[in-house]
């Protein structure tokens, strides 16, 4: 079955560029997306598309996807930011999670 | 205000069923696929299963198939998921979730399912 793989943890700075990355066989070839999940609440979906964001998601979250990685990029990282992040991709008919990325701002 | 909210949740004995409901509004229900997704305590997110938007396509994860039937009643805007043979680690936040294009944006609040003797 497919795999998306993440790093368990990356921390920023607060004003510095965090970019956490999801790899996948060929994930260039699909579509990823990004969600962000603080704790008690439900996901939200940050990016889509590789790199478009939704309504309401601040400017700087940016996201690309190319050969076997996605990458999630946050510039400016504030503290609001700090929270899990999962990527996602479809593989045929199947819905693919990544194991998700604790992002801590210190 | 687009909007889901999960029920059906709560404790269940092992080998017990549950029949979880997703009450949609503020959207064309009808239009859209739905997926189930799944957070075990401290874990990630996993997939369950999706229903395309006229009811005619299912999908499920490997793990569950034969044990989980997505369904939905579009007249009533509501989707569902029936739950059987269920185990310990299915125990988790059941979530509902909106598609649009490749990627789910609205999501509900969960419902939590136990399932423990």
């Amino acid at each position: 079955s497919y795999e998306l793989t993440q790093p368990p943890s990356v921390s920023v700075s607060p004003g510095q560029t965090a970019s956490i990355t999801c790899s996948g066989d060929k994930l260039g070839d699909k579509y990823a997306c990004w969600y962000q999940q603080k704790p008690g609440q439900s996901p939200v979906l940050v990016i889509y598309q590789d790199s478009t964001r939704p309504s309401g998601i601040p400017e700087r979250f940016s996201g690309s996807n190319s050969g076997n990685t996605a990458t999630l990029t946050i510039s400016g990282t504030q503290a609001m930011d700090e929270a899990d992040y999962y990527c996602q991709a479809w593989d045929s008919s199947s819905v693919v999670f990544g194991g998700g990325t604790k992002l801590t701002v210190l | 205000e687009v909007q889901l909210l999960e029920s059906g949740g709560g404790l269940v004995q092992p080998g017990g069923s549950l029949r979880l409901s997703c009450a949609a509004s503020g959207f064309a229900f009808s239009t859209y696929a739905m997926i189930w997704v799944r957070q075990a305590p401290g874990k990630g997110l996993e997939w369950v299963s999706l229903i395309s938007s006229n009811g005619g396509n299912t999908y499920y994860a490997d793990s569950l198939k034969g044990r989980f039937t997505i369904s939905r009643d579009n007249s009533k805007n509501t989707l569902f998921l029936q739950m059987n043979s269920l185990r310990a680690e299915d125990t988790a936040i059941y979530y509902c979730a909106k598609t649009t294009g490749n990627a789910f944006d609205v999501w509900g609040p969960g419902t939590m399912v136990t399932v423990s003797s």
